[in-house]
């Protein structure tokens, strides 16, 4: 069974531009997490889409959206890019069985450097 | 903020057992222990994860204090392999809501010839 798959794996944009990442969960995977990290703020949450529809939602500014289409693979949109967005974003699946943990499977993540 | 406290390095030589701690004194009734690891610069990988019984898998044992205020993951027989960041997270099983894993800065395990 193929693993997440992220595109672009890295990405290099300027101040004020906009990017867009893709996720593809394993085969099956319904939920979909976003993570950001950084070396000074570690791993943190972005947000998490289940059915199309976002679940959970970080601490994180507007300039952060995501969506989830019907094949559940999802996509994160980061707008007027700042240079403190320079991270690593990984996006994990999980299958949802109504309710109950199951294990996150993370992909390779994205990294973006913003000049 | 987390509600776990890691060293944030160990060693470890190759072919021993890595005992790698973690306090967790405010976990709640319901909440599991959680280990991921994260190797350099890849997506964290799940390890294990137990509530109050030591488990085991083909991974590690998790050993869990009865007050279930710490816990210990063992990797038995360390490899090169095993050098990663271990990040030891708590969190409640139910209720639907898969994301929002809250990791800490976890403990560097650095594994030496």
């Amino acid at each position: 069974k193929a693993g997440v798959t992220q595109t672009p794996r890295y990405l290099i944009k300027t101040r004020g531009q906009q990017v867009t990442l893709s996720c593809s969960p394993i085969s099956g995977h319904r939920s979909v997490s976003w993570y950001q990290q950084t070396p000074g703020q570690g791993l943190q949450f972005l947000f998490e889409y289940f059915s199309e529809t976002q679940r959970n939602k970080g601490n994180f500014p507007g300039r952060f959206s995501g969506r989830q289409f019907s094949n559940s693979r999802s996509e994160m949109n980061v707008s007027t890019l700042e240079l403190g967005d320079s991270a690593l974003y990984l996006c994990a699946s999980s299958w949802v069985a109504g309710g109950g943990y199951n294990e996150q499977f993370f992909g390779p993540g994205t990294r973006l450097t913003v000049l | 903020d987390a509600k776990t406290t890691q060293p944030p390095s160990m060693d470890c030589a190759e072919g021993r057992a890595a005992n790698l701690p973690c306090n967790h004194s405010t976990i709640s009734g319901n909440e599991y222990v959680y280990w991921y690891r994260q190797i350099h610069s890849q997506g964290p990988q799940y390890i294990i994860h137990g509530l109050k019984n030591n488990e085991t898998n083909e991974m590690a044992s998790l050993i869990i204090t009865e007050d279930r205020k710490s816990s210990t993951l063992i990797l038995p027989h360390a490899t090169l392999r095993d050098t990663a960041v271990y990040y030891c997270i708590v969190r409640v099983a139910n209720g639907g809501s898969q994301g929002n894993l809250i990791f800490g800065k976890g403990t560097k395990l650095s594994v030496k010839p």
